[in-house]
């Protein structure tokens, strides 16, 4: 199975701040890596598919980058409607894997 | 537009089954594959496996081979999650999700709650 890491788990950042999510794939995923927004009692929101593509109706402060094993997803001029847990998820090979969550705080 | 629409939250003792729906509207059901996904209270995403809405045949995560099951009923654009002999830590919520480069579509998700 492939394993996603995903740093940091939790990060605390004041709104108007670029912030950066990485996830480390254990295999190479080429391309095929998601990451969605989910707020509290809110359902998982797609943000970006295939590494850098920015899903319909997303705003473009955020993006994402990488390749093979190494990813990022940046939001640029953080919002308040940005806080939320961010996820990862590879889409290469079964068992799709996502991973541990990024718990996004203002501080 | 694409909708999936599921089943109302489930109260259940251990032991019993449950089974949720997921309605999908806005598009040709066969079209896309249908997801599972589950999301223990306070806990991160954790993909269960998936149905072929073509062929019907179901394919698990190894975590969830033996007390659940994945099936259709492809006149009604419908797909199914059973959980038979549940346990407490199948308390969680469920969600059904297609993939459209990525999961685009979600379901609203389903809350079972397993209490004696």
């Amino acid at each position: 199975d492939i394993q996603m890491n995903q740093s940091p788990s939790s990060l605390s950042a004041s709104l108007g701040d670029t912030i950066t999510i990485t996830c480390h794939a254990s295999q190479n995923i080429n391309v095929w890596l998601s990451w969605y927004q989910q707020k509290p009692g809110n359902i998982p929101k797609l943000l970006i598919y295939k590494a850098s593509n920015l899903h319909t109706g997303v705003p473009s402060r955020f993006s994402g980058s990488g390749s093979g094993t190494g990813f990022t997803l940046t939001i640029s001029s953080l919002q308040p409607e940005d806080i939320a847990t961010y996820y990862c998820q590879q889409g290469q090979s079964y068992p799709l894997t996502f991973g541990a969550g990024t718990k996004l705080e203002l501080k | 537009q694409i909708q999936l629409v599921q089943s109302g939250p489930e109260l259940k003792k251990p032991g019993e089954t449950v089974k949720i729906s997921c309605k999908a509207s806005g598009y040709t059901f066969t079209d896309y594959s249908m997801h599972w996904v589950k999301q223990a209270p306070g806990k991160g995403l954790k993909w269960m496996g998936w149905i072929n809405t073509e062929t019907g045949e179901p394919t698990y995560a190894d975590d969830f081979k033996g007390r659940f099951a994945f099936s259709l009923e492809t006149s009604a654009s419908t797909a199914y999650l059973q959980i038979n002999n549940l346990k407490n830590e199948d308390t969680a919520t469920y969600f059904c999700a297609i993939d459209y480069d990525g999961f685009a579509y979600w379901g609203q998700g389903t809350l079972v709650t397993v209490s004696a």
